[in-house]
């Protein structure tokens, strides 16, 4: 199971840690990814970082401005997002990369961007 | 960066029929030295989260209704269902997770019944 939290309204220009609780699986053993959906849009990857957090990496579009990180102690994943823009309000998963990318998401957080 | 295109970007099909969406890849997605193309297949109904249907193109995740089906290689694939059920109504999307560089889902098929 993965239960997203951290979610909320923040002003543009705001800052928001989501987290992600992960249990029922070796948390250790996989890659994990943050993935949004903007209201009524697809879907867009955001970030992954492998399962010792040796690796990470971003899209475009959050580069800079949001960091990925884990706990393997506390089965945890979180992504710190800074300077919000309008364009980042979605609703925000996090997966589990493990037979393919994405393959177990939670149910998501719903972060909005507004003033 | 690998730009991910599915087509059409709505279907409607009439219940028992054969249903067919189409994700083509900016460039190859098929790792040679594995021979596997990197490319997953998602359903997505109305308030809930994605579900992985197909991975490695056209591997069925254990549970999914053999209706489902993945095929191409390459730069080119397709998800088939193959006797169409009302349950199947969804918007279905592809992913590529090739690249280092980060993952790219296409913009999503809306399926909905004639």
């Amino acid at each position: 199971q993965l239960v997203e939290s951290g979610g909320g309204l923040v002003k543009p220009g705001g800052s928001l840690r989501l987290s992600c609780s992960a249990s029922g699986f070796t948390f250790s053993d996989y890659y994990m990814s943050w993935i949004r959906q903007a209201p009524g849009k697809g879907l867009e990857w955001v970030s992954y970082i492998s399962s010792s957090s040796t690796y990470i990496n971003y899209a475009d579009s959050v580069k800079g401005r949001f960091t990925i990180s884990r706990d393997n102690a506390k089965k945890s994943l979180y992504l710190l997002m800074n300077s919000l823009r309008v364009e980042d309000t979605a609703v925000y998963y996090c997966a589990r990369d493990g037979v393919a990318a994405a393959d177990f998401w939670g149910q998501g957080t719903l972060v909005t961007v507004s003033s | 960066d690998i730009v991910m295109t599915q087509s059409p970007d709505s279907l409607a099909v009439s219940l028992g029929e054969r249903a067919t969406i189409n994700c083509k890849s900016s460039q190859s997605v098929l790792f040679s030295s594995n021979n596997k193309n990197y490319l997953a297949w998602y359903q997505q109904k109305p308030g809930q989260p994605p579900k992985l249907l197909i991975y490695w193109a056209s591997t069925r995740r254990s549970g999914v209704p053999d209706r489902f089906s993945g095929s191409g290689s390459g730069t080119d694939f397709t998800l088939t269902i193959s006797s169409l059920q009302a349950e199947d109504v969804a918007i279905y999307y592809c992913l590529q997770y090739y690249s280092t560089r980060g993952y790219t889902f296409g913009q999503g098929t809306k399926l909905e019944i004639k």
